[in-house]
């Protein structure tokens, strides 16, 4: 059965530190991979996205991720958070040619701390 | 980036009535419509999966004669909450995605429904 799976359901960080926040995937075949942001208050808005080719993937806001396909993993990363990256993350995934549909992980609260 | 919006951004009603809620996609036609379900602190569920001019798709546990979908243009797509209750509080977001193989969908607003 095709799944996504995230670890970390809260995570606390001061302000200058490292985030990793953890995806994994169950798929067959070809998985496109997503992680999406959720500010308080707002809509989800995408943060970067893979497809194929080069497995490190940059998205906005300094923030990339890397499709380790040996390990099924699609982890979240970014050298120093700032305040401003308080928010719920997602990962998602879906399956080339399943009609577009999405498996959301259950999300990381994410708090950065002054 | 494509666009997709939401109407109502939030609406109260009493118990016993219902809700449309409209999904558009703004500057992009979208084949597949999604309408999802996202409980406080919760991740979003998959309610239904519309495809313009066909009938829903609903997801396993999701009342189909309750959250009537409608998939009428390439640009239109509403969710409507019937006879609502209470338990039917919550935040209903919609996406669109475009004809392709790649999954990638775009996210409305989200529109708070308070069933009183």
């Amino acid at each position: 059965a095709q799944s996504v799976s995230q670890h970390n359901h809260h995570v606390i960080l001061s302000e200058a530190a490292s985030l990793e926040l953890g995806c994994n995937y169950s798929y067959g075949g070809t998985v496109n991979l997503f992680w999406y942001v959720q500010y308080p208050g707002q809509h989800l808005q995408l943060l970067l996205k893979y497809f194929s080719g080069d497995p490190l993937v940059k998205g906005i806001k300094g923030f990339e991720a890397e499709f380790i396909k040996s390990k099924f993993s699609f982890n979240l990363r970014k050298p120093s958070v700032q305040w401003s990256d308080t928010a719920e993350y997602f990962c998602a995934g879906g399956s080339t040619g399943g009609g577009n549909k999405l498996t959301f992980g259950t999300g990381t609260q994410l708090k950065v701390e002054l | 980036g494509a666009v997709v919006s939401q109407h109502p951004s939030w609406v109260i009603c009493k118990s016993g009535t219902s809700v449309k809620i409209e999904c558009r996609s703004l500057d992009f036609q979208a084949t597949t419509m999604f309408w999802y379900r996202q409980f406080p602190k919760q991740s979003l569920m998959l309610m239904a999966t519309s495809n313009e001019g066909s009938k829903a798709t609903y997801e396993q546990g999701v009342e189909k004669d309750k959250f009537l979908i409608n998939h009428a243009s390439l640009t239109l797509s509403t969710l409507t909450v019937t006879s609502a209750h209470p338990e039917d509080s919550s935040f209903y977001i919609c996406s669109a995605a475009a004809a392709g193989p790649y999954n990638e969908q775009f996210f409305g607003p989200g529109t708070r429904l308070t069933v009183l």
